[in-house]
C-alpha cells in the first residue's frame, strides 16, 4: 500500500523560503507523479503542483508559479516541496500525495499527514 | 483553467441521514472526478475516481454520480465517523482543481 512521511512544522519570517519533503515505503518511487495540495486556515484544498520523479517534469499551479519548486532524491525515495517569498497567506497546512491511474481516472491514492508552516514576524 | 464548484458549503445532519453533495464543473470533464474526505488533523482520504466507482475499502454507503458537468456524493445512512469535509477534485487536466468544501456537521 505504501506510506509518506512528511517533515515537522516550521515557523519561517515574511520573505523566508521553506522547504517540505516527502518520504516514500513500500513502493517503487518513480513510478507514480507526486502532487503537493495545501489548505490554509479555514480554507479548502488547493493544488499547488506536481513532479514526475521518473522524468522530472514538473506542472505547477498558475497561482504558485513564480515561488514554487519541486525536486526529489530517487537515492532516499523523498520529494520536496520547496516555497519562496513567504507572506502570512502561506499559512497552511501542506500535503504530499501520490497518484494512481485506474483505466485512464488519475486520483491520490495516498496522502502524507500533512505539515504546518506558519509564517509570522 | 477549469473551476469546481461545491455546495453546499455546509449541512447539518444526523446519523442514519441520507446525505447528498453537489459539485459543478466549468466545462465539461466527462467522468474525471474524485472524491476525498477530510477531518482534521488528519490526511485526506480517497472514496471515488470516474465519478462514481468506489475506492477499495470505502463503504459501499458513499457513491457518486455524473449528469454532464454536475457531479452528486451520497452517503446513504450517514455514520458517525461520516461527519467531516467533503472535496470533489477534477482530474480532466491541470491545474486539478478541488472544490470549495462540504462539511457535513
Amino acid at each position: 500500500q505504501g506510506q509518506l512521511v512528511q517533515s515537522g512544522a516550521e515557523v519561517k519570517k515574511p520573505g523566508a523560503s521553506v522547504k517540505v519533503s516527502c518520504k516514500t515505503s513500500g513502493y517503487t518511487f518513480t513510478d507514480y507523479y507526486f502532487h503537493w495540495v495545501r489548505q490554509a486556515p479555514g480554507q479548502g484544498l488547493e493544488w499547488m503542483g506536481r513532479i514526475n520523479p521518473d522524468s522530472g517534469d514538473t506542472n505547477y499551479a498558475h497561482n504558485f508559479q513564480a515561488r514554487v519548486t519541486m525536486t526529489w532524491d530517487t537515492s532516499i525515495s523523498t520529494a520536496y516541496m520547496e516555497l519562496s517569498s513567504l507572506t502570512s497567506d502561506d499559512t497552511a497546512i501542506y500535503f504530499c500525495a501520490k497518484d494512481r491511474d485506474t483505466n485512464g481516472y488519475l486520483y491520490f491514492d495516498l496522502w502524507g499527514q500533512g505539515t504546518l508552516v506558519t509564517v509570522s514576524s | 483553467d477549469i473551476q469546481m464548484t461545491q455546495s453546499p458549503s455546509s449541512l447539518s445532519a444526523s446519523v442514519g441521514d441520507r446525505v447528498t453533495i453537489s459539485c459543478r464543473a466549468s466545462q465539461r470533464i466527462f467522468k474525471f472526478l474524485n472524491w476525498y474526505q477530510l477531518k482534521p488533523g488528519k490526511a485526506p482520504k480517497h472514496l471515488i475516481y470516474a465519478a462514481s466507482s468506489l475506492q477499495s475499502g470505502v463503504p459501499s454507503r458513499f457513491s457518486g454520480s455524473a449528469s454532464g458537468t454536475d457531479f452528486t456524493l451520497t452517503i446513504s445512512g450517514l455514520e458517525p465517523e461520516d461527519f467531516a469535509t467533503y472535496y470533489c477534485q477534477q482530474s480532466f487536466s491541470t491545474p486539478l482543481a478541488f472544490g470549495q468544501g462540504t462539511k457535513v456537521e
